[in-house]
């Protein structure tokens, strides 16, 4: 069964640091990785798309790598900002099939002043 | 421009009780997508649409339909409510970019919080 797992699953820090959340997953053969924002009773919305191709994608402060030979993902997050508490969520389509999305359950992250 | 917009935001149902969920999108998207968010678990696909008459089942469609007559709605129908139904649900669209249609960035409407008792 394909699976995406991320970690940590929660995060604290502090306003201004850095931040490093993970995204591995089983699904094969692989067709495109997303990564998305949900704040709190909002809907996803999303940061960056990767494919098979692709290593790296930024999108402002958000810098996604991509590793598709050990199939791991990561978000890293620059200076963070009170805004950037939320909930990130990893999604991984596979080229076979129905082309389903498999979603992760993502890393809650809070950002204290 | 609204993006993609909901209706109820909240509602609550008692076991066996139907209702029809409403999703509007304004971007003249071709896809249309319904899902639903549980705690601690991942978003699950429900049902989807590649156009307006066509409908097609997702990772757990059972006891939920959906049609979608107009190219900018897309509704999910409860016929008989089931406490395991009480969720989040999520309605989505996306771009025909002559891609697969569930492989490409979506735009998510705010959520419908419902409650079966």
């Amino acid at each position: 069964k394909n699976q995406v797992e991320q970690s940590p699953q929660s995060l604290i820090i502090l306003e201004g640091k850095n931040c490093t959340l993970q995204c591995n997953y089983t699904v094969s053969p692989f067709s495109n990785l997303r990564w998305y924002k949900q704040d709190t009773g909002r809907g996803p919305v999303s940061l960056t798309i990767m494919t098979f191709s692709e290593n790296t994608k930024s999108n402002g402060r958000y810098t996604a790598t991509l590793d598709a030979d050990t199939k791991q993902s990561s978000l890293h997050i620059t200076a963070s900002q009170l805004s950037d508490s939320a909930s990130y969520i990893c999604v991984v389509s596979f080229s076979g099939g129905s082309y389903i999305p498999t979603f992760g359950r993502g890393t809650s992250l809070i950002v204290h002043p | 421009n609204a993006g993609v917009t909901q209706t109820p935001k909240f509602r609550v149902l008692k076991t066996g009780q139907s209702m029809t969920l409403l999703c509007a999108q304004d971007m003249n998207h071709e896809y249309m997508y319904w899902y639903r968010q549980d705690p601690g678990m991942g978003l699950r696909l429900i049902h989807y649409s590649v156009g307006e008459g066509t409908t097609a089942k997702g990772e757990v469609p059972d006891g939920y339909n959906v049609s979608r007559l107009k190219k900018q709605n897309f509704l999910l129908g409860l016929e008989s409510a089931a406490p395991s139904q009480t969720s989040v649900y999520f309605c989505a669209s996306s771009y025909d970019r002559g891609e697969i249609p569930l492989s490409y960035e979506q735009y998510f409407g705010p959520g419908t919080r419902l409650t079966v008792t």
